[in-house]
């Protein structure tokens, strides 16, 4: 099946600072790729969808200054969390479909923890 | 916009019985899927429904959707230990874009 890669796989960053994130389509070429976000025991909520070469649409409620998202190419696509705060402590998690397959597969998600 | 419930958060089953999680949506789907969630891992894909009415098989799991494409079921036999995990729902209209419902976690007693 086709593999997502999401790096890192864990980060630990001071408030105010910014991180990025990666979310890599190892096998197939993604022309959308989604962000979500994951608390503790509870479910994916969809952050926003990028499609390559333009830019991501995020749902209502989410920042987009603050969480910026880039698709450059058909393999990648970057969440970078600017000025992080402990709130924005999460699971973040990226997913990616190709044209070929409906389903999305998921990356191994990456958890932050801002101090 | 569209909201997918899902019941019951939480199945504690005992090891050989079945169990079934619903879904059900605000507004009609143009697909519904079900991924798995296994404790500290991502979801992965199971299956996708389509079609009114339509039924698919896996082994022992049983995924029903619904005549007006607003619910959906999974029906598990026979369960077993490697069951546990979370299984969510996600509808999804004619965008791509998944909307998950809350999960039903499952933890197996043998």
């Amino acid at each position: 099946g086709a593999v997502v890669s999401q790096h890192p796989s864990w980060v630990i960053c001071k408030s105010g600072t910014s991180v990025k994130i990666e979310c890599r389509s190892l096998d197939f070429q993604a022309t959308t790729m989604f962000w979500y976000r994951q608390f503790p025991k509870q479910s994916l909520m969809l952050m926003a969808t990028s499609n390559e070469g333009s830019k991501a649409t995020y749902e209502q409620g989410v920042e987009k200054d603050k969480f910026l998202i880039n698709h450059a190419s058909l393999t990648l696509s970057t969440l970078t969390v600017t000025s992080a705060h402990p709130e924005d402590s999460s699971f973040y998690i990226c997913s990616a479909r190709g044209t070929d397959f409906y389903e999305q597969y998921f990356g191994p998600g990456t958890r932050l923890t801002v101090t | 916009g569209q909201q997918v419930m899902q019941i019951p958060q939480y199945q504690h089953v005992q090891e050989g019985e079945d169990f079934t999680t619903y879904c059900n949506s605000s507004t009609t789907l143009s697909n519904i899927q079900w991924y798995k969630q296994r404790p500290g891992g991502h979801p992965v894909f199971l299956i996708q429904l389509v079609k009114s009415g339509e039924v698919k098989k896996q082994k022992r799991l049983t995924f029903q959707f619904g005549e007006a494409k607003k619910n959906s079921s999974l029906h598990i036999t026979a369960t077993q230990t490697t069951d546990v995990g979370t299984y969510f729902c996600a509808g999804s209209s004619n965008d791509y874009k998944l909307s998950f419902g809350a999960g039903t976690t499952v933890t197996v007693r043998a």
